[in-house]
């Protein structure tokens, strides 16, 4: 079993909508937990963080449930520059402070 | 302040060439990671170092493929006798602790 799982998408929403991701992790012990943005040919960029009582960045807000191991990403008002593949990162100290990624879930956003 | 560095930017090499790709991780982080990534595809770990402890090979796909890190700072990948399978982007990350990783802009492999 994958230690982090996402539905690859891709997802294609109009200009203005709301659209959420979500991922799911195998490892309960699991300790950090990350969005990373990865748009196409560039390198992955830290999105935000995501804390256990759930945040949030301007339009971007992240959710953490444990008792369901899973991770959700929601982008109100998308712009056209949200285009890009999100990805899913997890980070658990007790396999040496690994950090385990998702393949990614694909967004575009249409005019 | 300076970000992840890796040179070469592109690399061509033939087909059974030795490549070393280099990396210069954040200066204080004491993790770095190798990925690689396929066109279209997710990240795929190669080795990870953290501190002076022995290095997490767990990802290396074969024998041809190495890795070191001298002095707790930069990090060189060594592929030898290269395949086309090798083609790929190779992505350098480093970390402090478990914060998130910072990624290099990456060297993009490509064998003829």
């Amino acid at each position: 079993r994958k230690e982090v799982e996402q539905d690859p998408g891709p997802f294609n929403v109009p200009e203005g909508a709301t659209v959420a991701f979500n991922c799911t992790y195998s490892n309960s012990a699991s300790q950090s937990f990350f969005w990373y943005r990865q748009d196409c040919r560039k390198e992955p960029k830290l999105l935000m963080s995501v804390y256990s009582s759930g945040n949030e960045d301007g339009r971007f807000t992240a959710q953490l449930n444990r008792a369901s191991q899973y991770i959700s990403l929601l982008i109100r008002d998308s712009k056209l520059s949200d285009s890009a593949t999100y990805l899913c990162v997890v980070n658990n100290r007790n396999t040496g402070n690994q950090f385990y990624f998702g393949t990614g879930t694909s967004l575009t956003v249409i005019p | 302040g300076a970000g992840v560095s890796q040179s070469p930017s592109n690399k061509v090499t033939e087909k059974g060439k030795d490549v070393e790709l280099r990396c210069d991780p954040i200066s204080g982080h004491t993790a770095l990671y190798w990925y690689r990534q396929s066109l279209g595809q997710g990240l795929e770990f190669l080795i990870y170092f953290q501190g002076n402890s022995a290095p997490d090979k767990s990802g290396l796909p074969s024998d041809r493929f190495s890795a070191e890190r001298t002095g707790g700072s930069v990090s060189t990948l060594t592929i030898q006798r290269t395949q086309q399978e090798d083609s790929a982007v190779y992505l350098c990350a480093s970390s402090l602790g478990n914060q998130p990783q910072h990624f290099g802009d990456g060297t993009r492999l490509s064998i003829l």
